[in-house]
């Protein structure tokens, strides 16, 4: 099965600031690959498929890059809802994998 | 609005055997893909099974392989997971989700775009 490393597992961070959270697969999964958020006591909300593509509805201020092996979900202008944990799925085989996640506090 | 229910969780001994139900509505069920999932505190995210639209595939993580089986009623707009043989490993938040499969820039995608609320599966003594 295909490992999804994430990292880091948290980060404290402040509202307006730019966050960054990787995600690296053990072998390359061309842009197959999605992120999702979760809140506490909630279920995932998909942010981000084929790597860089917003879901429908979700702000502008998610962004999505890499391809292959390495790739990257930014936030540009963190907002007080967005405090959560953040998870990357590769969707490139089977079985379906997801990355531990990266828990972003205050 | 697009909802998926749960059910059908609870406490179970090891070996034991129980079966989760997954009740949607606001789209049409037979033209999609369904998944399980589960989370546990100590393992994250992980994806359990899933089946085609009309029921003729299926895909298991290895864990669950022969123990569990995933199934759908299109008619009734239903997803399963029948589990057998349980362990204490698979206590978890069970989620059932959409699916779907996005055709973008030439290629297909899939990604879980519905979730539902999850439902606790507890297997102890």
């Amino acid at each position: 099965a295909i490992q999804m490393t994430q990292s880091p597992s948290s980060l404290s961070a402040s509202v307006g600031d730019r966050v960054t959270i990787a995600c690296r697969a053990s072998q390359g999964i061309r842009s197959d690959l999605g992120w999702y958020q979760q809140k506490p006591g909630k279920a995932p909300k998909l942010l981000i498929y084929a790597a860089s593509t917003l879901q429908s509805g979700v702000p502008s201020r998610f962004s999505g890059s890499g391809s292959g092996t390495d790739f990257t979900l930014t936030i540009s202008c963190l907002q007080p809802e967005d405090f959560a944990t953040y998870f990357c799925l590769q969707d490139y085989n089977y079985p379906r994998t997801f990355g531990q996640g990266t828990k972003v506090e205050i | 609005e697009v909802q998926l229910v749960e059910s059908g969780g609870g406490l179970v001994q090891p070996g034991g055997s129980l079966r989760l139900s997954c009740a949607v509505s606001g789209f049409t069920f037979s033209s999609y893909w369904m998944s399980w999932v589960r989370q546990t505190p100590g393992k994250g995210l992980e994806w359990v099974a899933n089946i085609k639209e009309g029921g003729s595939e299926k895909n298991y993580v290895d864990s669950v392989k022969g123990r569990f089986t995933i199934s759908r009623d299109n008619t009734k707009k239903s997803l399963y997971l029948q589990m057998n043989s349980l362990r204490v490993e698979d206590t978890a938040v069970y989620y059932c989700a959409r699916d779907n499969s996005y055709f973008w820039l030439g290629s297909y995608y899939d990604a879980f775009d519905f979730w539902g609320q999850g439902t606790v599966v507890t297997v102890s003594s």
